[in-house]
């Protein structure tokens, strides 16, 4: 067990929908990230907060956004669904803002768009 | 942009073989190449990490190998156990984490 926390764990909704995936890092945790892995894709890092400020934009959708509030768990927010959304999103989170890259992977939110 | 090059993408071996997976990288602001383990269901998992100014580092059964100057480094596992099968990926450190492709690999008894 990681101590990173997702919900849902399984998603299913129709293209053109908006839907919200939660992550709540280890305790103490300031930084969090979102991956989104596919099968074409691998893992593609899409964005990171540190103790709620923006850090870093990765290969993130402008249909998509995030935020991370005061207690640190952090939502990703997925509109106007397209088919091609349909993948596995994973948040992790580490100790601090610049670090090794040993991050703390949950056990990721599958969302399928149909 | 993949930045990093993992290969194979899927390797098969006997209970005890050494599978051996490699990754290459580009650009050398990169400072920290860790690798991690996925079982089916679950999230990568660290599993072992390296710096450039090294060039082997041993964790258990697991080796990772590193040259600096090819911008290559490899992941040997030895001994290697059924349970041992999962998706490996390699990764880079630079300002954010960047992975390879990824290696199923699976370990028949």
């Amino acid at each position: 067990d990681s101590g990173v926390t997702q919900t849902p764990k399984h998603l299913i909704t129709a293209t053109g929908q908006r839907v919200t995936l939660r992550c709540s890092p280890r305790s103490g945790d300031l930084s969090v990230y979102w991956y989104q892995q596919s099968l074409d894709q691998g893992l593609q890092f899409l964005i990171q907060y540190y103790n709620g400020e923006e850090r870093a934009k990765g290969n993130i959708l402008e249909r998509f956004s995030a935020q991370q509030f005061p207690d640190l768990h952090s939502e990703l927010n997925l509109s106007s669904l397209e088919l091609g959304d349909s993948a596995l999103y994973f948040c992790a989170s580490s100790a601090s803002g610049s670090n090794t890259g040993e991050l703390f992977f949950g056990e990721g939110s599958r969302l399928t768009v149909l | 942009q993949q930045q990093v090059k993992q290969s194979p993408q899927s390797l098969i071996v006997q209970k005890g073989g050494i599978p051996i997976i490699n990754c290459a990288y580009e650009n050398t602001a990169f400072d920290y190449f860790p690798w991690y383990q996925q079982f089916p269901g679950k999230g990568p998992a660290l599993l072992i990490a390296i710096r450039p100014d090294v060039s082997e580092k041993k964790e258990g059964r697991f080796t990772i190998s590193f040259n600096k100057s090819a911008k290559q480094f490899s992941l040997h596992i030895m001994d290697s156990q059924p349970g041992d099968s999962a998706t490996y990926f390699c990764a880079a450190w630079g300002s954010r984490l960047t992975f390879g492709e990824g290696t199923q690999l699976t370990v028949n008894p």
